[in-house]
This record gives structure tokens, sequence and C-alpha cells, in this order.
């Protein structure tokens, strides 16, 4: 079955980078995502890669891809406190679904 | 960028009571929309699937005569929590999946959710 584990909890120095991480059970993912939620709101779309790729890099964004061990990361360079929130890894098993299987969230948490 | 809203934002309920909520593509035609519920620090989880002038496709363990969804139009999806209980309560999310030219066409955009109280 389709399974997505993130670990629950980041705690990072303004600056440092960030690094959060996900793994998946179903080899069939064709892309994955990453979204990020604040405190009540929904979620924001930061990137996706498809499953061809290594990695994608998008501002401060890096977006590692291993898929012989079915690892996703997500790489934040030079966290800000305006990064602190819940980041969900996501994918989509069959291109035909459409349905996203959510990672269990973790959050990040940046302190000065 | 493409925005998805919801309305209201933020809903509280008797036990019994049926409440509507509203999905809206702002900016572009959603043939295809979905509906998550997330429990408090709980990732989230697909309801049902929305297609525009069809029947939704429920997942397992949603009961469709609880939660009724209707897709009317390319830019508006709506879900009713019928006789809502207080297990109802959540945070309940839509989604718009936008197709366009140059678009990554499996990108799903979401509104801010919904949150539902019943007392």
């Amino acid at each position: 079955g389709e399974d997505v584990e993130q670990s629950l909890f980041l705690s990072v120095r303004e600056g440092d980078s960030s690094v959060i991480n996900c793994t998946y059970t179903d080899s069939s993912s064709t892309y994955l995502y990453w979204y990020k939620q604040e405190p009540g709101a929904g979620l924001q779309l930061l990137t996706y890669i498809f499953s061809n790729m290594d990695m994608k890099q998008d501002q401060r964004l890096t977006v590692l891809l291993n898929k012989k061990d079915k690892h996703l990361s997500l790489r934040i360079a030079d966290t800000q406190t305006g990064d602190s929130a819940i980041y969900f890894c996501a994918e989509i098993v069959s291109y035909n679904t459409d349905k996203l299987i959510f990672g269990t969230g973790t959050r990040l948490q940046v302190f000065p | 960028g493409a925005v998805v809203s919801q309305h209201p934002s933020r809903v509280i309920c008797k036990s019994g009571t049926s409440v509507k909520i509203e999905c809206r593509s702002l900016d572009f035609q959603a043939t295809t929309m979905f509906w998550y519920r997330q429990f408090p620090k709980k990732s989230l989880m697909l309801m049902a699937t929305s297609n525009e002038g069809s029947k939704a496709t429920y997942e397992q363990g949603v009961e469709k005569d609880k939660f009724l969804i209707n897709h009317a139009s390319l830019t508006l999806s709506t879900l009713t929590v019928t006789s809502a209980h207080p297990e109802d309560s959540s945070f309940y999310i839509c989604s718009a999946r936008l197709r366009l030219a140059g678009v990554h066409q499996e990108t799903q955009y979401f509104g801010p959710g919904t949150r539902l109280l019943v007392l």
C-alpha cells in the first residue's frame, strides 16, 4: 500500500540550512511534491519533482530524490523565521488517478 | 498564480444541522476538485474527487450521504456536511487541479481551508 513518512519535528537556527526528509513505499510514484502549511491556513505548493529526476533547485529550495531508496528531501538554504510552518511531502502514484498521498508532515521551527 | 478560495473560513453550528462549504477557483477553470479533511496535527486525508458535471468519487470509508459533493460549474464545488455531529468537527480543505498549456498538469492548488466546529 501507499505510505509516506516524515519526521515530526525539526528545529533550526535562523540562517542555517534545514533539511526535511520523506520516505515513501510505492515505487510507481510519478510526481513528488513539497507543500507548506502555515497555522490555520491551506497548503502552498513549494516545488515538485518528476520521478526521473534526481535533483531540482528553485532559489533557496533544493529537492533531492533517491528513487532507489525511495527517499525525498527538501533543503531550505538560509532558513528564515518566516519559514516556520508544517511541510508536507506528497506523491502521485499513477498518472491517471491524480490522487495525492500526503506524508505525516514535519513541523519546522526556526529560532533566532 | 492559481487562486482557490473557500467560504466560509470558519463555521460553528449545532449538532443535527447541515453545513455547506464552497470551493472556488478564481482565475482558472477546474474540471477536477478534491476535498480533504485534516485532523489536528495530522496529515490530509482525501475524502473525495469532484468532477464537473458528474458524480463525485468517494474514498473508502467516506459516507457519500453524509458528505454531499456538487460540482456544478468549472469554478465551483460544494461540500455539504449533512446532519453534522461533533465528530465531524475538523479542518476541511479543497484543491483544484489546474490544466493549462505549459503548466505541470498534475498540480493541485489548495484553498485556505474551512474550520468546522459542531457543538
